[in-house]
């Protein structure tokens, strides 16, 4: 099946700072890329709808000035955590759909954990 | 989507069937039925999906009565590597659906 990856798998950063994560379609090109915020024991939360070569769409209570997305290419999606605090800690999981694909699902890649001290 | 309702936890044996099932009363013409598995600290990994009736690959089978207000994932004789949140998910999320999850089924394998 399709592949998803993300970068970094973790990242730890201090209170303040801005930490980027990226989201590459490996093997297919994904005109649209989802983003996850996931807290211990607590089901996966929609982010934010990436869209190739316009502005992403978020969900009711996220903040956009704070959760930057760009979605350049259609291979590569970057959630960007600006100016991150320790409440920022999460699980941050992207996920992509190939319509080229002959199975309707979305893939997902493998997250990244993010630590803010 | 449509809503889902799934049990909050499961515990099984090994070498067990488990059954999970999932209500979705308001499903849509259009709405497919799939069925991710997620690890701790890891992305949510596909695991089945069907319209109707019974679907079956090497890792599960879906059943879907005729009136698709509800399915259910079979897992044949689980093994501990099986503990894991099986989420069920309606809609065409393949197209034009975003995925909201509900809070899953976690799954507890016991030797």
């Amino acid at each position: 099946g399709a592949v998803v990856s993300q970068h970094p798998s973790w990242v730890i950063c201090k209170s303040g700072t801005s930490v980027k994560i990226e989201c590459r379609s490996l093997d297919f090109q994904a005109t649209t890329m989802f983003w996850y915020r996931q807290f211990p024991k607590q089901s996966l939360m929609l982010m934010a709808t990436s869209n190739e070569g316009s502005k992403a769409t978020y969900e009711q209570g996220v903040e956009k000035d704070k959760f930057l997305i760009n979605h350049a290419s259609l291979t590569l999606s970057t959630l960007t955590v600006t100016s991150a605090h320790p409440e920022d800690s999460s699980f941050y999981i992207c996920s992509a759909r190939d319509l080229a694909g002959r199975v309707r699902e979305q893939y997902f890649g493998p997250g990244t954990r993010l630590t803010v001290t | 989507l449509a809503k889902t309702t799934q049990p909050i936890s499961m515990d099984s044996y090994e070498g067990q069937e488990v059954n999970i099932t999932c209500s979705h009363n308001n499903i849509a013409t259009n709405d497919y039925i799939t069925w991710y598995q997620q690890f701790p600290s890891q992305g949510p990994r596909f695991i089945i999906q069907g319209y109707k009736t019974k679907v079956t690959n090497e890792v599960a089978s879906l059943f879907i009565p005729a009136d698709r207000k509800s399915s259910t994932l079979s897992l044949p004789r689980v093994s501990l590597s099986d503990t894991a949140v099986y989420y069920c998910l309606v809609g065409d999320i393949g197209r034009d659906d975003k995925i909201i999850f509900g809070k899953g089924t976690r799954l507890h394998i016991l030797p």
